[in-house]
Parts: C-alpha cells; sequence; structure tokens
C-alpha cells in the first residue's frame, strides 16, 4: 500500500525567508500528487498539486518539485509570512478512484 | 458560499452511547468522505461515497457505519462509542479529483 513520509515533522522559519517542505513517498503508481494546509482549528486546504508528468509547478508565492526517480516531492514557499503557519500535508492519489492518502504533515512556524 | 458543513462542532459521549455526524455539502460534488485525524498522525480515510447510493470502507472502518443520504448529505454513525473514537472527524468532497474541499471538523470525546 501507499505510505507517505516527511523528513521534518517541524520547520520553524524568519519571516521573509523562503520555506522549503519535504516529502518522501514509496508507491512508485501514485500520479497526482497535493498539498494541503490545515490551520489550527480548521479542515485541510488544498494548496496546490501536481500530476505525474509534470517535475514542477507554480502557483502564487508557492512551487511544488516533483522528483520521481528518488520519489521525492517538495513544497517551496517564496517570502515566508506569518499567515503561512500551518500544517502542511503530502498527500498522494493514484488513478482511477483518486482516493488521497495523508501524511503525518510538517508543522511550519513562521518567526516574526 | 457554505462549502461543506459539519454538525456537531463539539461532542461528548459516553461509552457505549451513539451518535451520528452529519455532513453536508452545496458544491453538487459526487464524491464524499469522512477522515479522523488524531494528534501526531495524520487523517485517515473512515469510509467514502464515490457518489450517490454508494459507500465503501476505508482504512479504518471498524465501529462505524455511514449513509449517503442523497447527493448532499453524508452521515457518520458510531453505535456504541469507545474511548479509542475520541478524535476529529472531517468530512470533505470532491468531483472527480483528488482535490478535497474540506469541513471544519467534529471534535468528539468519548469518556
Amino acid at each position: 500500500g501507499e505510505s507517505v513520509g516527511l523528513h521534518l515533522p517541524t520547520l520553524s522559519v524568519q519571516e521573509g525567508d523562503n520555506s522549503i517542505i519535504n516529502c518522501a513517498y514509496s508507491n512508485s503508481a501514485s500520479d497526482y500528487f497535493i498539498w494541503y494546509k490545515q490551520e489550527s482549528g480548521k479542515g485541510p486546504q488544498f494548496i496546490i498539486d501536481i500530476r505525474s508528468n509534470m517535475d514542477k509547478r507554480q502557483g502564487q508565492r508557492v512551487t511544488v518539485l516533483l522528483n520521481k526517480t528518488v520519489k521525492h516531492l517538495s513544497l517551496q514557499i517564496a517570502a515566508t509570512q506569518p499567515g503561512d503557519s500551518a500544517v502542511y500535508f503530502c498527500v498522494l492519489a493514484s488513478g482511477g478512484s483518486y482516493i488521497p492518502t495523508f501524511g503525518r504533515g510538517t508543522s511550519l512556524i513562521v518567526h516574526p | 458560499n457554505a462549502g461543506v458543513t459539519q454538525t456537531p462542532k463539539f461532542q461528548v459521549l459516553k461509552t457505549g452511547q451513539s451518535m451520528t455526524l452529519q455532513c453536508a455539502q452545496d458544491m453538487n460534488h459526487n464524491s464524499m468522505y469522512w477522515y479522523r485525524q488524531d494528534p501526531g498522525m495524520g487523517l485517515r480515510l473512515i469510509y467514502y461515497s464515490a457518489s450517490e447510493g454508494t459507500t465503501d470502507k476505508g482504512e479504518v472502518p471498524n465501529g462505524y457505519n455511514v449513509s449517503r443520504l442523497n447527493k448532499r448529505e453524508f452521515s457518520l454513525r458510531l453505535e456504541s462509542a469507545a474511548p479509542s473514537q475520541t478524535s476529529v472527524y472531517f468530512c470533505a468532497s470532491s468531483e472527480g479529483t483528488p482535490q478535497l474541499h474540506f469541513g471544519n471538523g467534529t471534535r468528539l470525546t468519548v469518556t
């Protein structure tokens, strides 16, 4: 089955710095990779996704990189702001039913 | 612009009591999901419904039942609550992709 792991459970950064959150996965069959953000007391919120036929995708202040060779996914947040403080989940899904599998999450703490 | 609405927001039960968690979405999505989230862990799938009239087990279905009442509503029932079911429960919906829209959760404590 799928397993999703994160390299660091907590990441602390200074406001204005760039943040990089990493995720390792084991299931080569995954073809859909998604990052969710969960703020305290709320449900997860979709940030950005990338399909397996891509290696990079950019959004507003966020970039997702996919390295299928080493089964590694990362989320880069530019100019990190206090409002970015949250838990970030790396989520995988496979074709067909696309049932998402969540990892444990990385807590991002932004210091003003 | 409600999205996914879960009720109640908080609930305390005694061991052995039963209750139903309600979830409704107004985005006309076909797929709906129930997850639980425990401290230090990610979300684990309990049950999902790919479309109205169908339900399937997820990773941790034991102790739960679900009903897809119509396209909008997907309820989760605990027939005999146990302390191990103390958790935060999230309902979500989607339309054909893993981009899920989540409610804000029900915080359940079983004593």
